[in-house]
């Protein structure tokens, strides 16, 4: 079965200082990986999205990510947390096909 | 236009009421989803179209029925609902697999839904 695992579900930064948002995914073949970003009462925003191109993905908002095959990692990090940054983050897998699965969700909290 | 739109945005009905939940796209993508999300979890697959065709129903009750009528649209009837049925309704579109590089899914706004 292919699924995503997020290793932690909160996470609380101060402002200013890096984020890093950790993910796991199993699947039997090179998945498309995916960041989303969802705050309170909203939908759903791309952050960033790895196809196979490169490993280093640079998305919206600072944020970047890191497809690390021999690891199965796609961890989300960003060098200098913003208040606006406060949000559930989900890391997203889509394996060949047509079926996208959700990890549980990270809750990102940023301290002034 | 990137956008996927849902109507309405809130809703509530009684367990007795039938109702629909629409969604549109124009990106010509031709995979559609329902996802379900509760409060504080992540969103749950229901059900997948691909070209206009159901090709995944993750076990859902035959209470909710979904329909795509055509390429653009997405429909989720609703009939005899539980107060547990009580959620954020997302759809989203994408670009079916191996058809293009970009495979990332559009989510509509949701429809809250309140059963009482």
């Amino acid at each position: 079965a292919q699924s995503v695992t997020q290793l932690d579900s909160h996470v609380s930064v101060s402002e200013g200082t890096p984020v890093l948002l950790r993910c796991n995914y199993s699947s039997s073949y090179s998945p498309s990986l995916f960041w989303y970003v969802q705050h309170p009462n909203k939908g759903l925003q791309l952050l960033l999205k790895y196809t196979s191109a490169a490993t280093l993905v640079k998305g919206i908002n600072g944020f970047e990510a890191e497809f690390k095959k021999s690891e199965t990692s796609f961890h989300l990090t960003k060098p200098s947390a913003h208040m606006s940054d406060a949000a559930e983050y989900f890391c997203v897998v889509r394996p060949v096909g047509n079926d996208m699965r959700f990890g549980a969700g990270t809750r990102l909290t940023v301290k002034p | 236009d990137t956008e996927v739109t849902q109507t309405p945005k809130h809703l509530v009905m009684g367990m007795t009421n039938k109702k629909s939940l629409k969604c549109e796209q124009h990106m010509g993508h031709r995979a559609m989803y329902w996802y379900k999300q509760k409060a504080k979890k992540p969103p749950e697959l229901m059900f997948v179209y691909s070209y206009e065709k159901l090709s995944i129903n993750e076990s859902v009750p035959s209470r909710f029925s979904p329909e795509c009528p055509n390429s653009s649209l997405l429909n989720l009837h609703l009939h005899a609902l539980q107060p547990e049925d009580s959620a954020l309704y997302l759809c989203a579109s994408s670009h079916l697999w191996g058809q293009r590089s970009d495979t990332e899914a559009f989510f509509g706004q949701g429809t809250r839904l309140t059963v009482v």
